[in-house]
């Protein structure tokens, strides 16, 4: 089974620009849950999206949203990009079950710079 | 790879020792914990979880202990290996939905 699929992997952006990033889940997750890592604040939870509607949010501002579609795959996307944004975006897939946020598997992230 | 917590505290040790990871936690309404791994280069995976009825579970060379009285996790990996070297993360899960991740620990395994 393939697993999950982050793209782009490396992107710079300006303060001021917006971006979006991809995520394609394990085969047969209906689960994905965006998470930003940086050095200072760690692995900080963003949202989860189950069956193309947002189950879960992190506190994050608006500026931060993301969709899921019919296919299970999620884009996140960043307005008004800001410097403190630069980070690792993590993608991370499940069933959705029971166990759905304890058994999860990640993708391999997105490192975004923001200039 | 990238770089991942670049100033963590780290715990070094001798090949074939056990080692012990710890971590605090803040909510004592938490309802399942978790340990991670994180090499360089990869997301986080999954190691093992606890529920919080528990104080203790085994896996696969390692085995969570939960005390919940000074809301302290620990990880120990028996016979550590090369390929053990990594950032371990706990995570704590609360109503179910709240995810709360530690700040994690880089284990160095010296040959």
């Amino acid at each position: 089974k393939a697993g999950v699929t982050q793209t782009p992997r490396y992107l710079i952006k300006t303060r001021g620009q917006q971006v979006t990033l991809s995520c394609s889940p394990i085969s047969g997750h209906r689960s994905v849950s965006w998470y930003q890592q940086t050095p200072g604040q760690g692995l900080q939870f963003l949202f989860e999206y189950f069956s193309e509607t947002q189950r879960n949010k992190g506190n994050f501002p608006g500026r931060f949203s993301g969709r899921q579609f019919s296919n299970s795959r999620s884009e996140m996307n960043v307005s008004t990009l800001e410097l403190g944004d630069s980070a690792l975006y993590l993608c991370a897939s499940s069933s959705g079950g029971d166990r759905g946020l304890i058994e999860q598997f990640f993708g391999p992230g997105t490192r975004l710079t923001v200039l | 790879g990238e770089s991942v917590g670049l100033h963590l505290p780290t715990l070094s040790v001798q090949e074939g020792d056990n080692s012990i990871i710890n971590c605090a936690y803040s909510n004592s309404a938490s309802d399942y914990f978790i340990w991670y791994k994180q090499e360089s280069g990869k997301g986080p995976q999954f190691i093992i979880d606890i529920r919080s009825n528990m104080d203790k579970r085994q896996g696969q060379r390692v085995t969570v202990l939960l005390n919940k009285t000074v809301k302290h996790l620990s990880l120990q990996i028996a016979a550590t290996q090369p390929g053990d070297s990594a950032v371990y993360f706990c995570a704590e899960i609360y109503y179910g939905q709240n995810f709360v991740f530690g700040p994690g620990t880089r284990l160095s395994v010296l040959p």
